[in-house]
Formats: structure tokens, sequence, C-alpha cells
């Protein structure tokens, strides 16, 4: 079955160290999208990217970084720069005209 | 002010009743999304509409576009329904991607 693979399910940070997480999907969709989400506020858009090797900065992309050198591949990296990256991240992709989906999430923990 | 408000933030029933989500925004939309999360963190598109009615199953979704409001309706509730559902939007004209999201409606189903 078509879908979308986080991971891992969950992961721990040491202050000051960067952690890579993963999201591939087998849906031949051309947009990608990183959310983050924190207790009590909706979903933000960190980074999204339409095509290959093309992303653009979200509503809060300050200490994240992206890479898209796959259709199937959208990785999102944490870095040492982002000060609260405790959060439960979603990764998500579309086609046009057509609803998103969504992957299972990493909940990423400062430790 | 949230562009996207929902109510009720808690909401608890008892197997077999009837249950309504509200959904209100302020801005232009091209679409509406309603995402079921449950509470491993996965999130799960239901519908995706921009205009009148939509049914799948026990769940039935309406828009408004002159009020700015759309329901989600669950008929002949049941303890699996228990999740997060939350109300996206497309901004008219906005950049594919940057859905708003509602903070989410609690439901808890009770046998």
């Amino acid at each position: 079955d078509g879908g979308i693979t986080q991971s891992p399910k969950y992961l721990f940070r040491k202050e000051g160290q960067n952690v890579t997480l993963s999201c591939e999907q087998n849906l031949n969709h051309d947009a990608m999208y990183w959310y983050r989400q924190d207790p009590g506020q909706g979903l933000r858009l960190i980074y999204y990217s339409q095509i290959v090797n093309d992303f653009q900065k979200g509503d809060i992309a300050e200490g994240y970084s992206v890479s898209r050198e796959k259709k199937e591949s959208f990785p999102l990296t944490v870095t040492s720069a982002q000060k609260n990256p405790t959060a439960f991240y979603l990764c998500a992709s579309t086609a046009s005209n057509y609803g998103y989906t969504f992957g299972s999430g990493t909940r990423l923990t400062v430790v | 002010k949230n562009e996207v408000e929902q109510s009720p933030q808690n909401l608890t029933a008892q197997e077999g009743e009837f249950i309504t989500i509200n959904c209100s925004y302020s801005v232009g939309i091209s679409a509406l999304h309603w995402l079921q999360q449950h509470p491993g963190g996965g999130i799960v598109s239901l519908f995706m509409l921009s205009s009148g009615k939509k049914k799948h199953g026990r769940l039935i979704a309406t828009i408004n576009i002159q009020e700015k409001h759309s329901s989600l309706h669950i008929t002949a509730s049941h303890p699996r329904d228990s999740a997060v559902y939350i109300c996206a939007v497309g901004i008219y004209g906005g950049s594919q991607g940057n859905l708003i999201f509602g903070k989410g409606t609690k439901l808890s189903v009770k046998p």
C-alpha cells in the first residue's frame, strides 16, 4: 500500500546535537511538507517542497534544514540552532487537487 | 484572533450519540480539510471540500462558504471514534502547503 513512512517514531537529542528525521513516500506525490505540533497549538509549517531540488521556508523554519534530492524523500534536520526542539513532527505529501497524506510522526525530546 | 476556530475544544459523548464539531474561519479559502489524529499521533485525512457536503460511512462534512463555516458530524458514535479532529484551511491564492490549522477538538466516546 502507498503511504508515508516517518522514522524514527521516538528520538532523543542531547543539547547541541543535530538530528535528522526521515520522511519517505511511495505515492509519487510531487509536494512534501514538514509540520511541527506543540501541545495546545495547531500544526505549523516548517518547510515544504513542490519539486525535487527545490524547497521553501514555512512559518517557523529557523533552526531547521531540509533537502529534496529524490522525489520520494524529504528529510528534516533539527540543528543545534533550534532552541526549543522538543515537539511532535509530522511529514505530509499531496498531489495537486487532492487531499493530504500524513505520516505517523516523530516525537523528538531534548535530554 | 485565530484564523481557524474550532468548537468545542473537548467533547465527551456516550456511544451511539450524534456528534457535531464546528469550524469557523476568517479568510478566503481554496479548500477545507477535516483530519483525524489518533492518540499515537498519526493523522488521517477524512475530507477535503470546497462546497456542499460529503459523506463517508458514519462521517458527514458540510461547508457553508458564505458563512465561512464547516461542520463535521459523526452518526452513531463509537468508542473507536475517540480522537482529535482537526480542521485546516488552504488559503485562496496562497502557496501550496500553507494550510492554517485549528487547534483541534478532542473527542472521547464512552461505551
